[in-house]
């Protein structure tokens, strides 16, 4: 069983809709929670982390974490075109690692 | 500031070379680390600095020699690669704290190509 594991979608979303990324962890006692941006050949750009249960807004991006369920998701609302990139949720399991998922990519078509 | 910056963005070695990457950041960061990333494919870890100090090292093979002169900088050293480590070679840096936050920022990536 992986790590994180995430949908590799592509996930293709029209613009101006919400774009809902998913992500599920195995280790119960993760307490940092990380969405990456990554455009194609550029590096992972942290854009939200979430720490506690419940939901975490900034901007056009909402975090939602439930540990119980060991699920991550982010909400990109009003999707535009310059959102189209790989997504990665990354977890720290503890000490200094954060663990990434497969990442998904999303495509927003106009 | 979260900048971090890497030196050179491109580099083509031949398996017999030396060459080393180069990493650098000014906000005061204790943690940083080295990732190596094929095309889509997440980032794997390869090693991590601690204040200083090598903390992980990720079963990394020796023709890779990292090295942390001080709390801003950081080089990979590279000898006798294969032409299997081309890559994107990334470097990150985060505070260290004790409950585990550690959000890591990335520098822009070094392209790697061994012929």
């Amino acid at each position: 069983q992986k790590e994180v594991e995430q949908n590799s979608g592509p996930l293709s979303v029209p613009e101006g809709a919400i774009a809902s990324l998913n992500c599920t962890y195995s280790d119960r006692g993760s307490q940092s929670f990380f969405w990456y941006r990554q455009y194609s050949g550029k590096s992972p750009e942290l854009i939200m982390s979430i720490y506690s249960n419940g939901d975490k807004e900034d901007g056009r991006f909402t975090a939602q974490l439930n540990k119980a369920s060991q699920y991550v998701s982010l909400l990109i609302r009003d999707s535009q075109p310059s959102d189209s990139a790989t997504y990665l949720c990354a977890v720290n399991p503890g000490a200094s690692k954060i663990i990434f998922g497969s990442g998904t990519r999303l495509s927003i078509r106009p | 500031d979260t900048e971090v910056t890497q030196t050179p963005k491109h580099l083509v070695m031949g398996m017999t070379n030396k060459k080393s990457l180069k990493c650098e950041q000014h906000m005061g960061h204790r943690a940083m680390y080295w990732y190596k990333q094929k095309a889509k494919k997440p980032p794997e870890l390869m090693f991590v600095y601690s204040y200083e100090k090598l903390s992980i090292n990720e079963s990394v093979p020796s023709r890779f020699s990292p090295e942390c002169p001080n709390s801003s900088l950081l080089n990979l050293h590279l000898h006798a690669l294969q032409p299997e480590d081309s890559a994107l070679y990334l470097c990150a840096s985060s505070q260290v704290r004790g409950t585990g936050n550690y959000e890591q920022y990335f520098g822009p990536g070094t392209r790697l190509t061994v012929t």
